[in-house]
């Protein structure tokens, strides 16, 4: 079956904590994408990548890293320089810009 | 700047039709994305629309009109599953998705 797995569902950290969330997608899509998800507010986009070892950043990059060294995985780390962490997480892909994004079941992280 | 407007919650009965509306100012336009988002799950894409016009699919048709920034999701013969968040999101000159809060639908029987 091919999809996105994003893991794990639900992650609970201490401030100050590096974490990183994982996005494998087995659908040989080229573009991966990064969202973050608040109440009452549309998705935002983090970064996202076109082709492997490249990527952008999105709207609100700040306080977050990724990396793309494989075309399946595209791996995204909240750093402790991140200042509201809790949100929920998703990750998506895509064949193309004008195609539709598949979405990962999301983890939720809260950060304490 | 960027701005998407819909509706934030909509009720409706369970066999109706609901139409759900969004208009939009983006820079640029490479077309309009309608997804459905359950409750504490991923968004599920619904309609792609580049042209104006109407797209139907089913119980569910989405529609364009690039001159006014504005487009509709319409939902036929309601059912109590269909209760969920849809989210309008149209491309921008550099094909990024402009996501919208979404429109929060609850269906009553």
């Amino acid at each position: 079956d091919g999809g996105i797995t994003q893991s794990p569902k639900y992650l609970f950290r201490k401030e100050g904590q590096n974490v990183t969330l994982s996005c494998e997608q087995n659908l040989n899509h080229d573009a991966m994408y990064w969202y973050r998800q608040d109440p009452g507010q549309g998705l935002r986009l983090i970064y996202y990548s076109q082709i492997v070892n490249d990527f952008q950043k999105g709207d609100i990059a700040e306080g977050y890293s990724v990396s793309r060294e494989k075309k399946e995985s595209f791996p995204l780390t909240v750093t402790s320089a991140q200042k509201n962490p809790t949100a929920f997480y998703l990750c998506a892909s895509s064949i193309g810009d004008t195609q539709e994004q598949y979405f990962g079941p999301g983890t939720r992280l809260t950060v304490t | 700047g960027q701005n998407i407007d819909q509706p934030t919650e909509m009720t409706a009965t369970e066999g109706a039709i609901v139409q759900i509306n969004c208009t939009y100012q983006t820079s640029g336009f490479n077309g309009l994305f309608w997804y459905q988002q359950h409750a504490g799950e991923a968004p599920t894409f619904l309609s792609y629309n580049v042209l104006d016009g109407l797209e139907e699919k089913g119980r569910f048709s989405s529609f364009l009109s690039r001159s006014k920034g504005y487009s509709y999701l319409l939902l036929k013969e309601l059912q109590m599953k269909d209760s969920a968040s849809y989210l309008c999101a149209p491309l921008d000159s550099n094909y990024q998705l402009i996501w919208g809060a979404g429109t929060k639908l609850i269906i009553k029987p």
